[in-house]
């Protein structure tokens, strides 16, 4: 079974630093990981997703992730944040046998001037 | 064009109240999920259809919960009776199978359900 750990529930940044989601996964089968952002009251958005080549992905808004293999990771990272990046940030994951996606529990990121 | 539209968009109703929540996926995309998101368990797989077929509704809680999805163009979450603990928010999303596995799958705002 797959599984997706977000290790920090809440991370606290002032604007123009640099920040670091930290996401790893559990499979026994390769997978497409997925980091999605949600605003408050609304869906969920899909910022960057990795299927296959490239292990560094480029999103939306200034976003980027990382695939290692190795180490089960896919971090979400952002060189400078904005006010308007507070959101909560969710990693998944799906197998390349199926369509649903596993979800971790969630980052709350808060950003202040 | 039209995102996944769920209505309503919110509800409050009493206990042992049915409750139905529905959703409208993106044209053209043939899987439809249903989540739930609790501050408790984070965002959890209600149940998704391929096709219209329903094909794991292993994150049902209970026999209260029912899905249906009668045509590629809607799909009913329906809750019956309703208890206090059912309160969350409830999100529909899709995603077009036919581009591959791996396709990202697009939310709808949401339902937030209070049971009281």
């Amino acid at each position: 079974a797959q599984s997706v750990t977000q290790l920090d529930s809440q991370v606290p940044v002032f604007e123009e630093a640099p920040v670091e989601l930290r996401c790893n996964y559990s499979s026994s089968v390769s997978v497409y990981l997925f980091w999605y952002v949600q605003y408050p009251n609304q869906g969920l958005q899909l910022l960057l997703k990795y299927l296959s080549g490239s292990t560094l992905v480029k999103g939306i808004n200034g976003f980027e992730a990382e695939f290692n293999k190795s180490q089960t990771s896919f971090h979400l990272r952002k060189p400078s944040v904005h006010i308007s990046d507070t959101a909560e940030y969710f990693c998944a994951v799906s197998d390349q046998g199926g369509t649903a996606l596993i979800f971790g529990k969630g980052t709350t990121l808060s950003v202040s001037s | 064009d039209a995102g996944v539209i769920q209505s309503p968009r919110h509800e409050v109703t009493e206990m042992g109240q049915e409750v139905t929540l529905r959703c409208k996926p993106i044209s053209g995309h043939n899987s439809l999920f249903w989540y739930r998101q609790t501050m408790m368990r984070g965002l959890e797989l209600l149940i998704y259809f391929n096709n219209n077929v329903p094909i794991d509704d292993s994150g049902m809680p209970e026999d209260r919960f029912s899905a249906k999805m009668p045509n590629a163009s809607f799909s009913t979450l329906k809750i019956q009776p309703s208890e206090p603990r059912d309160s969350a928010v409830y999100f529909c999303a899709s995603s077009a199978m036919a581009g591959g596995l791996g396709q990202p799958q697009h939310f709808g705002d949401g339902t937030r359900l209070s049971i009281l």
